[in-house]
């Protein structure tokens, strides 16, 4: 089953301005994490944020959890060329203590230089 | 990537035969996993292992296989009871205390 849905499907922006992406789960979490892939390649691990966290910041990046309405959101700002990639939010529920994480279907952003 | 290899990077499957992808890290992690990738899909559990000898499967187990009898190896068997196995396959593998999962660069397994 999906836990994580990401919203939208697919984004293009110009460079210099903010990308924005939201995900939705269904069950209680451990902690969401999103995580960035580069065509054909594996993912690589952005940003944790737990369950008793609101918002989060990593460099250019800015996560946001709601927990009452099980919705998370990637905030990109002052894009770049190079951040041109997919996007996915993953879930860590509760009863597995993060140890095991369901992924949603990801965002593919679009970066026009 | 990150200390785990993936090989071969690309596989090419005659349908009807299994076929074995292999995942090895230099992490010292505990917890490996097996993902399934689809084209413009999210990543879908295969099977998962916390600890040598032991495994679980995940969300879409059937047609596949796996062993865990050392700490650094978790390959992955895909058998001909798998329907579809066109796909990109990803290893990960975590440990207590990571903020998250450490992926390999992925096999692409086309069946010809």
């Amino acid at each position: 089953s999906q836990q994580g849905e990401e919203d939208p499907q697919a984004l293009s922006i110009q460079e210099g301005e903010n990308a924005t992406m939201n995900c939705s789960y269904k069950t209680s979490i451990n902690n969401l994490q999103w995580y960035r892939q580069n065509s054909g390649r594996g993912l690589v691990h952005l940003i944790l944020i737990r369950s008793n966290e609101r918002e989060k910041h990593s460099g250019r990046l800015r996560v946001t959890l709601d927990t009452s309405k099980k919705s998370s959101s990637l905030l990109i700002t002052a894009s770049r060329a190079a951040d041109t990639a997919s996007y996915f939010c993953a879930t860590a529920e509760e009863k597995t203590s993060g140890s095991r994480l369901t992924f949603g279907e990801g965002t593919q952003l679009t970066v026009n230089p | 990537d990150g200390g785990i290899t993936q090989s071969p990077k690309y596989l090419f499957r005659k349908e009807g035969q299994n076929v074995t992808l292999s995942c090895e890290q230099n992490l010292n992690h505990d917890a490996m996993y097996w993902y399934r990738q689809d084209p413009g899909q999210g990543l879908r559990l295969i099977y998962y292992s916390q600890i040598v000898n032991d495994f679980q499967k995940g969300d879409i187990a059937e047609g596949y296989s796996v062993s865990r009898e050392k700490k650094e190896s978790f390959p992955l068997t895909v058998t001909s009871a798998q329907k579809n196995p066109t796909a990109f396959y990803l290893c990960a593998t975590w440990d207590r205390g990571m903020n998250g999962y450490t992926f390999g660069s992925g096999t692409r397994l086309t069946v010809v």
